[in-house]
């Protein structure tokens, strides 16, 4: 079936560093991922909608410069926290559209980042 | 805006028991409806959907109904196993993905626990 990577499964890093999550369909192109944000036991918050070649699009209230979302081919979106603070601390999940076959609407999901900013 | 509201957890059951997790959406238009399920450790990953009111989505034994008079997707397995322990997530989609307004939403999930 169709997948979709996700690396680092997890990272601790120090407040004020920069962490970068990376995302990759392994065998289908993802024109568009999305990427989401989940709290313990709360659901997954989408945070951005990325496609392929163009600017990401964020979802109310998420800063632009703190996660900066890249899409730069069809296999690999990726997301960087700047200068993480301990608040920056969650479960973060890609997703991609697809694969093709799946049905409208269908998301394939990476197993997830959990970030410890100390 | 649209939302998805699920019922809280966790669900204990014993090996072999009816489960029913239930799921109610609010949502402007013609949504489609899916439920993924997140097995521990892994990703989540589509159980279920249906794409119009009336449609049944099943899979391994669960099946939902799209209703859309009570705007309810509820899940139900007849009799479940301890392999079923995971977290059930009820999600809605509207758009399509070539205009742009493609977007899931999620409910906050249900955690099964299923007791041999």
């Amino acid at each position: 079936g169709a997948v979709v990577s996700q690396h680092p499964s997890w990272v601790i890093c120090k407040s004020g560093t920069s962490v970068k999550i990376e995302c990759r369909s392994l065998d289908f192109q993802a024109t568009t991922m999305f990427w989401y944000r989940q709290f313990p036991k709360q659901s997954l918050m989408l945070m951005a909608t990325s496609n392929e070649g163009s600017k990401a699009t964020y979802e109310q209230g998420v800063e632009k410069d703190k996660f900066l979302i890249n899409h730069a081919s069809l296999t690999l979106s990726t997301l960087t926290v700047t200068s993480a603070h301990p608040e920056d601390s969650s479960f973060y999940i890609c997703s991609s559209k697809g694969p093709p076959g799946a049905g409208a609407n269908v998301l394939t999901f990476g197993a997830g980042s959990r970030l410890t900013v100390l | 805006g649209n939302s998805v509201t699920q019922m809280e957890g966790p669900v204990t059951l014993s090996e072999e028991a009816f489960l029913t997790i239930n799921c109610t959406y609010t949502a402007t238009g013609y949504p489609s409806l899916f439920w993924y399920v997140q097995y521990p450790g892994e990703g989540l990953q589509l159980l279920l959907k249906a794409t119009k009111a009336d449609d049944k989505g099943s899979n391994k034994g669960f099946e939902a109904t799209y209703r859309k008079e009570t705007t309810s997707f509820h899940l139900e397995k007849g009799s479940v196993q301890v392999s079923d322990s995971a977290v059930y997530f009820c999600a809605l989609s509207d758009g399509a993905l070539n205009t742009g307004g493609f977007k899931t939403i999620f409910g906050a999930g249900t955690r099964l626990f299923v007791k041999a």
